[in-house]
């Protein structure tokens, strides 16, 4: 069955300090997409990267990187240099390649609370 | 930069009540989709719709709900009696291509 695991409720954190966001995923499939959202205080839900299971390579984009490792199922998510902008709550999800068939399947979030 | 677009912001209603959720996708997309997330819970997937028709829903979306495309910019969700636990915020999402979903900013039902 599909399913997303993000293990930490909540982090926080001091400004400037690096954090790592986890998220495990389970599918059958051998096709699917990885993506992280960012919810910020009010509410909506903002993209942050999608990631196709056939690529491999890490990403990293200004402050944000990401470590997608197909051999344990994970997609884990690091903040370096954390700011108190970065406070919001992040969610980890999954996408299946199903026909038009297409849903997200979400963890259950993790809450970063990073303090100046 | 286009955006999906949803109406209203914050829907305050009497349990029993129908209410209807609207949202505008963008405009070349073909895919479309409604989850809702309870206060302080986790996204849920409620319906998807292609083509004039629904092409997948979940457990939640029961004889209750509804969608429409009713002009061929407004994606509806309709709650025909709304309950307490339809309390929550509800996304709209859009695509044009597969596996790449654009969401609105959500609307905040609060059912009394």
């Amino acid at each position: 069955a599909q399913k997303v695991t993000q293990a930490q409720t909540e982090i926080s954190v001091v400004e400037k300090e690096d954090v790592t966001l986890d998220c495990v995923y389970e599918t059958r499939d051998t096709t699917y997409y990885l993506f992280w959202y960012k919810q910020p205080p009010s509410g909506e839900l903002v993209f942050l990267i999608r990631r196709n299971s056939f690529d491999e390579q890490n990403e990293i984009s200004g402050r944000y990187s990401w470590n997608f490792q197909k051999s344990t199922s994970s997609f884990n998510f690091t903040i370096t240099a954390s700011q108190v902008v970065d406070s919001a709550v992040y969610f980890c999800a999954l996408e299946e390649n199903a026909g038009n068939n297409r849903k997200l399947i979400w963890g259950l979030g993790t809450s970063l609370g990073v303090n100046p | 930069e286009p955006e999906v677009t949803q109406t209203p912001s914050h829907q305050v209603t009497q349990m029993g009540q129908e209410v209807i959720l609207r949202c505008v996708p963008i405009s070349n997309h073909l895919y479309f989709y409604w989850y809702r997330q309870i206060l302080g819970q986790k996204v849920e997937f409620l319906v998807s719709f292609y083509n004039n028709e629904i092409s997948e829903k979940s457990e939640i979306f029961d004889d209750q709900f509804s969608v429409e495309r009713p002009d061929g910019s407004n994606f509806t969700l309709k709650i025909r009696s709304t309950k307490l636990e339809d309390s929550a915020m509800y996304f709209c999402a859009s695509s044009a291509r597969i596996n790449e979903q654009f969401f609105g900013p959500g609307t905040r039902l609060t059912v009394l």
